[in-house]
Order: C-alpha cells, then sequence, then structure tokens
C-alpha cells in the first residue's frame, strides 16, 4: 500500500517569498490533515479536510497560510509571506476514521 | 480543552533496561490514545493505539501502554530497550467533540546506551 507522499522534502527560501507544499494522501482515505512541527514541539494542527470540505481550520495563520484539497484527494498547502518563524516541519497525515492517521515524511521549511 | 502532557523531554536508558515513557491527557470524553515514534528525518509512525476494550494495549516492536482512566494515563513500556529504540516518541489524543484530528504532546526523545 503506498504511503502518505509529500514534496518537496527540503526548501529553503527568504523571509517574505511564498512557498507551497503539496501532500498526495492514501488512496480513498477521506481525512487529511496538515501540522507543524517546529523544532523540539510535537505536531500541531493546522487545518482538516473531509474530502473538499474543512472542518477545522482554527489554528491556521489566514493572513499568510492557505490550503486547498483538489477534488478531494491532493492537497496544497501554501505560505505567502513566510516569516522566519515558519520554519518547521510541514506534515501530511490521512485516515479512514478515528481510528489511526498515517503520516508523510513532512516538507522541512528554513526560512532565512 | 483538549491536552496531552508527557513528563521528561528526555530519558535516557542503557540497552536491556526497561523503557517508561509517561503520558497524561486531558479529556472530559471517552478518548482515543496513541503513541507514534519519529526517527530523525522520518515521518510519524504509530506504535499502538487504545480506543475501546481492553486496556492494555501491545504495538510493534515490543511496546505496549496501558488506559488508566483513573489516572488519566497511557504511559509506554518496553521491558528490554535496544539501540534501535532511540527515537523521538509522542503521545496524541484523539477526540471525538474536536472532530478526528490527533493532539500531541511535546516528545520525549529516548536515548539508548550500550
Amino acid at each position: 500500500e503506498a504511503g502518505v507522499a509529500q514534496s518537496p522534502r527540503y526548501k529553503i527560501i527568504e523571509k517574505r517569498q511564498s512557498v507551497a507544499f503539496w501532500c498526495n494522501p492514501i488512496s480513498g482515505h477521506a481525512t487529511l490533515y496538515w501540522y507543524q512541527q517546529i523544532l523540539g514541539q510535537g505536531p500541531k494542527l493546522l487545518i482538516q479536510f473531509q474530502n473538499n470540505g474543512v472542518v477545522d481550520d482554527s489554528q491556521l495563520p489566514k493572513d499568510r497560510f492557505s490550503a486547498e484539497r483538489l477534488k478531494g484527494v491532493d492537497s496544497t498547502l501554501k505560505i505567502q509571506p513566510a516569516k522566519l518563524e515558519d520554519s518547521a516541519v510541514y506534515l501530511c497525515a490521512s485516515s479512514l476514521d478515528r481510528g489511526r492517521a498515517f503520516f508523510g515524511q513532512g516538507t522541512r521549511l528554513t526560512v532565512v | 480543552a483538549q491536552s496531552v502532557t508527557q513528563l521528561g523531554s528526555h530519558v535516557s536508558v542503557s540497552e536491556g533496561a526497561l523503557v517508561l515513557l509517561r503520558c497524561n491527557y486531558s479529556s472530559s470524553v471517552p478518548p482515543y490514545l496513541f503513541w507514534y515514534v519519529q526517527y530523525p528525518n522520518q515521518g510519524l509512525q504509530l506504535l499502538l493505539k487504545y480506543t475501546t476494550g481492553a486496556t492494555l494495549v501491545k504495538g510493534i516492536n515490543g511496546f505496549e501502554a496501558e488506559f488508566k482512566k483513573s489516572e488519566t494515563s497511557f504511559h509506554l513500556t518496553k521491558p528490554s530497550a535496544h539501540m534501535s529504540d532511540a527515537a523521538e516518541y509522542f503521545c496524541a489524543v484523539s477526540v471525538a467533540q474536536a472532530g478526528t484530528a490527533l493532539i500531541f504532546g511535546k516528545g520525549t526523545t529516548l536515548s539508548v546506551s550500550s
């Protein structure tokens, strides 16, 4: 079974630039999550999708972050403009139900 | 609000020794509880989960955890540590009222010495 795919694996940008991350969840998984993991901390939920719809985006900094899920499958997360404090690993996960979430390898973003 | 507290950001054990990683949760409704492991530059891998039923759950790589409602705890144990167990461990809770998203603790780094 193919896992959750994310790209790119690493990205370095200057502050105030924009960046986008891509996620392809496990086939058939209706729920997709984006998490932000800052060094030394646990992952923090940014946004949760159920098919095409947003279930929870309460912790998404909407002035600079945006996310969409295309046709209920792939998803992109964008940051514009980036700040130094956005340096983190961005994890995508998908799940069939409440029992288990499968995580991708993440995208490590460095903002300089 | 739901939360997870992992006691001890770093735990060091000798190879062959008991591993005990502590996790306490806060939830007003019955939770689902999880332990995930993260190796360097990799994503999170599920070790074990508690949903309903038996409170002692066994996971991969010889790990197990016990759900204790009275203590609001879900500590992770392994009888004998192996060098390959060195990694970051995260406890997480899922609560129905907040959808299905996982709420994570800050993590515990396990070091294993020979």
